[in-house]
């Protein structure tokens, strides 16, 4: 069974910090990674993707990649109570139609 | 508006009574999937398909079947439903490879056996 690892909080962080929210993959043949957030009761929205070792900003967010960890991670800066959702990790999987296996997801609290 | 749509948005079902949750897309997407989420869980994969006449189980395909008569639509079907089938149904589609697009999601099906 290829896992994906996330704690799943809360995570509660002040209005205007810096979230950090953490990944791990089992597969060490993974490819594509993502990371969607869920409001309550919404469907999951995209909010970043990565293919490379390294850094890939958009705005206030970060996702940083490092395949020899197994480990992805998406930083949100200046971190606004509109940011308060629970945030998923996916990994891409060739084998299975391009089907995303999807972690449990990590909880975000932005406290005014 | 393009998109996913998914229909009924909510359903209440008595244990034992089947029924189909629709998926349709108007993008011309090759590749559909159903995941499953329960509380405070991820979504699991029901089933997949990359084009239409061609199906294939994910990860929790037991209760559940899929059919793919077009690239539009892709419809899933419980039979003799289970109180374990209690759970929110996303479908969602992509283009060939999702590149840096991801999925597009329907809004979800929220559906309750009892």
């Amino acid at each position: 069974q290829k896992e994906v690892e996330q704690n799943s909080g809360p995570l509660s962080v002040p209005e205007g910090a810096i979230a950090s929210l953490n990944c791990t993959y089992s597969d060490r043949g993974s490819q594509s990674f993502f990371w969607y957030r869920q409001y309550s009761g919404k469907s999951p929205e995209l909010i970043m993707s990565i293919y490379s070792n390294g850094d890939k900003e958009d705005g206030r967010f970060t996702a940083q990649l490092n395949k020899a960890s197994q480990y992805v991670s998406l930083l949100i800066r200046d971190s606004q109570p509109s940011d308060s959702a629970t945030y998923l990790c996916a990994v891409g999987r060739p084998d299975s139609g391009y089907a995303l296996n999807f972690g449990k997801g990590t909880s975000l609290l932005v406290t005014p | 508006n393009a998109g996913v749509t998914q229909t009924p948005k909510f359903r209440i079902l008595k244990i034992g009574q089947s029924m189909t949750l629709q998926c349709a897309q108007d993008m011309n997407h090759n590749y559909m999937y159903w995941y499953r989420q329960d509380p405070g869980m991820g979504l699991k994969l029901i089933y997949y398909s990359v084009g239409a006449g061609i199906t294939d189980k994910g990860e929790v395909p037991n209760g559940y079947n899929v059919s793919r008569s077009t690239t539009e639509d892709f419809p899933l079907r419980l039979e003799l439903a289970a109180p374990s089938q209690t759970s929110v149904y996303f479908c969602a589609s992509s283009p060939r490879w999702y590149g840096g697009y991801g999925y597009t999601f329907g809004s979800g099906t929220r559906l309750t056996v009892v």
